[in-house]
């Protein structure tokens, strides 16, 4: 059965510093992977997907994620983090074998002054 | 470019009572999924619709139910409301058959309270 992990429930970093927020993820096929961003009282915003190619996916407000086959994961990244980037973080797959989406718990990250 | 849409934005409800939530999709598109994601958790996938039909079905209850008009738009139906059926529901819009590669966009949600 497929899965994903975000095994971080919150992330701390200053403003100006890089930030990752960690994804890892099971699936029994090759896998589509997304990044989703959600404010609060606000629905999913799409960042970036991951569907076959370079490893290293460009997305939204200047966010990046590498897809890491060995290692299973697809971490969220961006060099310079702004304080309008705290929010929640949601990771999710598809399996091209089923199709069916599924999302990881979420990150919250906190972007500090 | 419009968005995709929800109403209402916030209801209060008691067991037993039956719900409709409605979706409009975004411009163009014609698959509608629902989510419910409840307090502290990701969404979790209900079903899909894509040109009125039933096009994939998470693991909820019968008492789930939905609809997709000719005009791509949908209804989200629930039976004998739960408490555990509080959560926030999602509406997510595509471009094709809700499959693969295709990119969802979400809807700002209704937040259900069952009392």
């Amino acid at each position: 059965a497929q899965s994903v992990a975000q095994p971080e429930d919150q992330v701390n970093v200053a403003e100006g510093n890089p930030l990752t927020v960690k994804c890892t993820y099971s699936v029994s096929g090759n896998p589509y992977l997304f990044w989703y961003v959600q404010y609060p009282n606000r629905g999913l915003q799409f960042l970036l997907k991951y569907i076959t190619g370079d490893n290293l996916v460009k997305g939204s407000y200047g966010f990046e994620a590498e897809f890491n086959k060995s290692q299973t994961s697809f971490h969220l990244k961006k060099p310079s983090a702004l304080v309008s980037d705290s929010a929640l973080y949601f990771c999710a797959v598809r399996d091209r074998a089923d199709d069916k989406i599924i999302f990881g718990k979420g990150t919250r990250l906190h972007i500090l002054p | 470019e419009t968005g995709v849409t929800q109403s209402p934005t916030h209801l209060i409800k008691t067991r037993g009572q039956q719900v409709t939530l409605r979706c409009s999709s975004q411009s163009g598109h014609n698959t509608v999924s629902w989510y419910q994601q409840a307090l502290g958790q990701g969404p979790q996938f209900i079903f899909q619709y894509y040109r009125e039909e039933e096009n994939g079905r998470g693991n909820f209850p019968p008492r789930f139910s939905g609809l997709q008009f000719p005009n791509y738009s949908s209804e989200l139906n629930v039976n004998a409301l739960e408490l555990d059926d509080s959560a926030l529901y999602l509406c997510a819009s595509s471009f094709g058959r809700g499959k693969g590669t295709d990119t969802q966009y979400f809807g700002p949600g209704t937040r259900l309270t069952v009392l």
